[in-house]
C-alpha cells in the first residue's frame, strides 16, 4: 500500500495570485496524478505527473494554468496560476504502481479563491 | 474505457447487504471493473476489482454477470462508515488514469 499527503490541507487565496500543492507518498511510486473535484461534482483528471520530465495533461488543462512538478519517486506538486473563483476546489493527488490495480489517493486539499 | 451507467442514489439500512449495481455494456474483453468509493472529505479509496470471475476481498465482494455488461458490488453487513460515493471504472489493467462518473450516492441508516 501506499501513504499520501498532501499540503495544505485547505487554502483560502485572492484571485490572480497562485497555489502550490505538494504531494508526498511514503514509499516509492511508478505514476502520479492530479486530479480537480469542482463542489459537488465528481473526479476529473488534470495530468499525470511523470518523474524527470513534463506533465501529460489531459484536454481543457494547460501547463501555464497547471504546471507540475514530480523530481523523484515519492513526491510531486501542482501549482494553480493566476486563480480565479472558478478555480476554487478540491485538489486530490494519486499514486499507484506499474502492474498494480489499486491507486492510492491523498485527502485532498480544499482550495477557495475570493 | 467502456462508459458505465450507476443510480444515482440508493439508501439501505445498517446491518443489511447493500447491492450497488453497475452497467458496462460496450466493455471490452481487457477491461477490468474497478470499485471506488469515496467518503465525505476524503479522498477516493479502493475496493475490488475483477475480469470476469466473482471477487471477495474483507471490504466487499464483486459479482460480474457471465456477458460483462454488467456487474453488482455487494456490501455485506452494511455500517454507518459505509455512507459514501460508490464508483465504478471500466478500464484495462494497463491503462492508469481514472475515470470517475457520477457514482451512486449511498446513504446507510440506523
Amino acid at each position: 500500500s501506499a501513504v499520501i499527503s498532501q499540503k495544505p490541507s485547505r487554502d483560502i487565496c485572492q484571485r490572480g495570485t497562485s497555489l502550490t500543492i505538494q504531494c508526498q507518498v511514503d514509499s516509492q511510486v511508478t505514476m502520479m496524478f492530479w486530479y480537480r473535484q469542482q463542489p459537488g461534482q465528481s473526479l476529473t483528471l488534470i495530468a499525470t505527473a511523470n518523474q524527470g520530465s513534463e506533465a501529460t495533461y489531459e484536454s481543457g488543462f494547460v501547463i501555464d494554468k497547471f504546471p507540475i512538478s514530480r523530481p523523484n519517486l515519492t513526491f510531486s506538486t501542482l501549482t494553480v496560476s493566476n486563480m480565479s473563483p472558478e478555480d476554487s476546489s478540491i485538489y486530490l493527488c494519486s499514486a499507484t504502481r506499474t502492474g498494480t490495480h489499486e491507486q492510492y489517493f491523498g485527502p485532498g486539499t480544499r482550495l477557495t479563491v475570493t | 474505457d467502456a462508459k458505465t451507467t450507476q443510480p444515482p442514489s440508493m439508501d439501505c439500512a445498517e446491518g443489511r447487504a447493500a447491492n450497488l449495481p453497475c452497467n458496462h455494456s460496450t466493455i471490452s474483453g481487457n477491461e477490468y471493473v474497478y470499485w471506488y468509493r469515496q467518503i465525505h472529505s476524503q479522498g477516493p479509496q479502493y475496493i475490488i476489482h475483477g475480469l470476469k470471475n466473482n471477487e471477495t476481498n474483507e471490504m466487499a465482494s464483486l459479482i460480474i454477470t457471465e456477458d460483462r455488461k454488467s456487474s453488482t458490488l455487494i456490501l455485506p453487513h452494511a455500517t454507518l462508515r459505509d455512507t459514501a460515493v460508490y464508483y465504478c471504472i471500466a478500464k484495462s489493467s494497463n491503462d492508469y488514469k481514472l475515470s470517475f462518473g457520477a457514482g451512486t450516492t449511498v446513504t446507510v441508516r440506523a
